[in-house]
């Protein structure tokens, strides 16, 4: 099994530009869920979904889209990415209504915007 | 609603000296509790997770935390560090009902001196 699986890496857009963050997991998981961290703020939910065709939001969800077309996939947009969504990504995803089992965590997407 | 607030944005200690990361609370539903480990560039890793059972919880590499339901606390110890256990240190609660939410705190920096 390969876990969670982020890509890309790293990445710089410019101010206005769009993109997507690609997030896989091959372990059956129903809920996936996309985070960002920032200095001294932890990990902030963005956006989740308990299943395929069925997304909600998190705490800061403003600036991005997901969709969730399959179970293994969920993909979050930046629509028109801004220098305050500079930060660290991180997709996570667990057995639903787990809610006492652990999160797997993806290795993170670093985003510059410019 | 519920929040988490670690004390020590950073904490400093001689390699083989204890631990302590402090981890503070609120939550209106029962909650689940989990720490999580990061090491720089990586992914989060869980430490250890308090559900219900035990208020003493014993996690990997020697790390252990007690709930303290009177001081709404769940605070990190471990008797003797390690040079590896250099890294950021998440506390997380979730809801034990409807914990699609889950909250971290800001994160503590745990830096261990030779």
């Amino acid at each position: 099994n390969a876990g969670v699986t982020q890509t890309p890496k790293f990445q710089v857009l410019k101010t206005g530009q769009s993109m997507t963050l690609q997030c896989a997991q091959d372990m059956n998981h129903e809920y996936m869920s996309w985070y960002r961290q920032d200095p001294g703020m932890g990990l902030r939910l963005i956006h989740y979904s308990v299943g395929a065709g069925i997304t909600d939001q998190g705490e800061v969800p403003n600036g991005y889209n997901v969709s969730r077309s399959t179970t293994e996939d969920f993909p979050l947009r930046l629509l028109s990415a801004a220098p305050s969504q500079t930060s660290v990504y991180f997709c996570a995803s667990r057995a639903r209504d787990r809610f006492n089992e652990k999160l797997f965590f993806g290795s993170g997407t670093q985003l510059s915007v410019l | 609603a519920q929040s988490v607030t670690q004390l020590d944005s950073h904490v400093s200690v001689s390699e083989g000296t204890p631990v302590l990361l402090r981890c503070n609370y609120s939550s209106s539903y029962s909650p689940s509790l989990f720490w999580y480990v990061q090491h720089p560039n990586k992914g989060l890793q869980l430490l250890l997770k308090y559900t219900s059972a035990a208020t003493l919880v014993k996690g990997i590499n020697g790390f252990e935390a007690e709930f303290k339901k009177s001081e709404t606390s769940f605070h990190l110890t471990k008797p003797s560090a390690h040079m590896s256990d250099a890294a950021e240190y998440f506390c997380v609660v979730s809801p034990t009902i409807a914990g699609n939410m889950l909250t971290f705190g800001g994160g503590t920096r745990l830096m261990v001196k030779p």
